[in-house]
């Protein structure tokens, strides 16, 4: 069964405090890996997608990676409104024409001022 | 500004009512997709539609039903069927062609039953 798992579920750093979330798969025929940011009571923003093994993105103080098992989001020097919940989510070869996506539980993540 | 919209972003239900909840996409996407998320749960697929006049079911469409009259609309019924409908409801659209398909969001729905 494909699964997609995110952790930790939820992380405090202090403002400045440089981290990583992860995110784990086990997916047969990965597409592309999407990472999400989702503010309390709103969408999923859109902050990247990843499509094969050692690609990195960059915007602002985050860095996405990927390998052939897992993407990690750095988190450099992060500010208090950084802080929100973070979703992975992974799109298979196997959706076909439909693209649908699997999404992880999200890691919370709280920065302190 | 393009984007996708939906509408109401609250709503409450009672037992044994059905309720639509919209969602309007101006970016000229042709596939479009229901999400229904709950607290500490990943978002879990409801129904998808790729072209107008089709949909397809996803993980978790039963007491659910949609349609896809224009392009640019793609409303969601939940049903008196749905056992547990008390979630907040995600629209999202996407090119729906290429290698290379983002999905973007909506606002939200929240559903409450009373």
């Amino acid at each position: 069964e494909d699964q997609v798992t995110q952790s930790p579920e939820a992380l405090r750093l202090q403002e400045g405090e440089s981290s990583s979330l992860n995110c784990s798969y086990t997916v047969s025929g990965l597409r592309g890996l999407f990472w999400y940011r989702q503010d309390p009571g709103k969408g999923p923003e859109f902050l990247f997608t990843l499509y094969s093994a050692g690609e990195e993105k960059e915007k602002e103080r985050l860095k996405a990676t990927l390998t052939k098992k897992e993407s990690f989001l750095h988190i450099t020097a992060p500010k208090p409104e950084d802080s929100a919940t973070y979703l992975c989510a992974v799109q298979l070869f196997s959706s076909g024409s439909a693209r649908q996506l699997t999404f992880g539980s999200g890691t919370q993540l709280t920065v302190l001022p | 500004d393009g984007g996708i919209t939906q509408s109401p972003k609250y709503l409450f239900r009672k037992e044994g009512q059905n309720v639509t909840l919209s969602c309007e996409q101006n970016l000229n996407h042709d596939a479009m997709y229901w999400y229904r998320q709950d607290p500490g749960q990943g978002l879990r697929l409801i129904y998808y539609s790729q072209i107008v006049n089709d949909f397809q079911k996803g993980d978790i469409a039963e007491g659910y039903s949609v349609s896809r009259e224009k392009k640019e609309s793609f409303p969601l019924t939940v049903t008196s069927a749905q056992k547990n409908p008390t979630a907040f409801y995600l629209c999202a659209s996407s090119m729906g062609q290429g290698l290379r398909d983002t999905q973007y969001f909506g606002p939200g729905t929240r559903l409450t039953v009373l």
